[in-house]
């Protein structure tokens, strides 16, 4: 069974770092593209770049790049989103998912979501 | 790249049956798109992927009260004889040259 199971909740004051983990099991995780979603509140979804994990080659969104960096550790089956600085604005819900399968572009799993809280 | 519309909110009774829309911006009517149920403190799910010719494939275990259909630029999600627990927040998804985009999701009510 395909299982995305990602770090939990954070609470952090701006400008702190941090990096938050999205752990694939039930499949060859090096293969399969991981992507990063973001859900602030009251607004909609907003995707925000994808990391594929066998060569840790990047695609993001132009409106997040340089904002965060994905990686990724397949010899551990776990991606990673990171912020060097944060910001009130980064709060938000952020899940990771995977495609549905090797040959479709559409995202089939989920992760259960890690809630960043970020306040002075 | 393609942009998604969808309502913000619908309604609709207990056994009662809704419909849906996302649509596609112009020039994208015949973009695939993908169906997604978020619901609070649970992980989200997928539901289908619809084509513009209205076939749609579902993913494991989704109820068959859940179906797609498609009608021009619009793609439709279809939920017959609603259950409480199909309230939640709907989610169109689609994708292009490396760039995937959602539309602002629908939240639905059962009454």
């Amino acid at each position: 069974e395909v299982q995305l199971v990602q770090s939990g909740a954070e609470v952090k004051k701006p400008g702190e770092s941090l990096k938050i983990s999205c752990k694939g099991s039930g499949y060859n995780f090096a293969n399969y593209w991981i992507g990063w979603v973001r859900l602030m509140p009251g607004k909609g979804l907003e995707w925000m770049g994808l990391i594929y994990p066998d060569s840790s080659e990047t695609r993001y969104n132009p409106s997040f790049q340089g904002q965060v960096t994905l990686s990724a550790d397949k010899s551990i089956s776990t991606a990673y989103l990171q912020w060097s600085s944060l910001k009130a604005s980064d709060t938000a819900m952020y899940f990771c998912a995977r495609h549905y399968d090797y040959t479709s572009s559409w995202y089939g799993y989920w992760g259960q979501g890690t809630r960043v809280s970020v306040s002075s | 790249q393609p942009v998604l519309t969808q309502s913000s909110s619908a309604s609709a009774s207990l056994g009662s049956s809704v419909k849906l829309t996302c649509t596609l911006s112009s020039g994208h009517s015949s973009y695939i798109i993908a169906w997604h149920q978020f619901q609070s403190g649970k992980a989200p799910r997928y539901l289908m992927k619809l084509e513009s010719t209205g076939s749609f494939n579902k993913g494991s275990g989704v109820p068959d009260r859940f179906s797609g259909s498609s009608s021009g630029a619009d793609r439709y999600l279809i939920i017959s004889n609603l259950q409480l627990e199909d309230e939640a927040d709907y989610y169109c998804e689609t994708w292009d040259s490396d760039i995937w985009v959602f539309g602002g999701g629908t939240k639905l009510t059962v009454l």
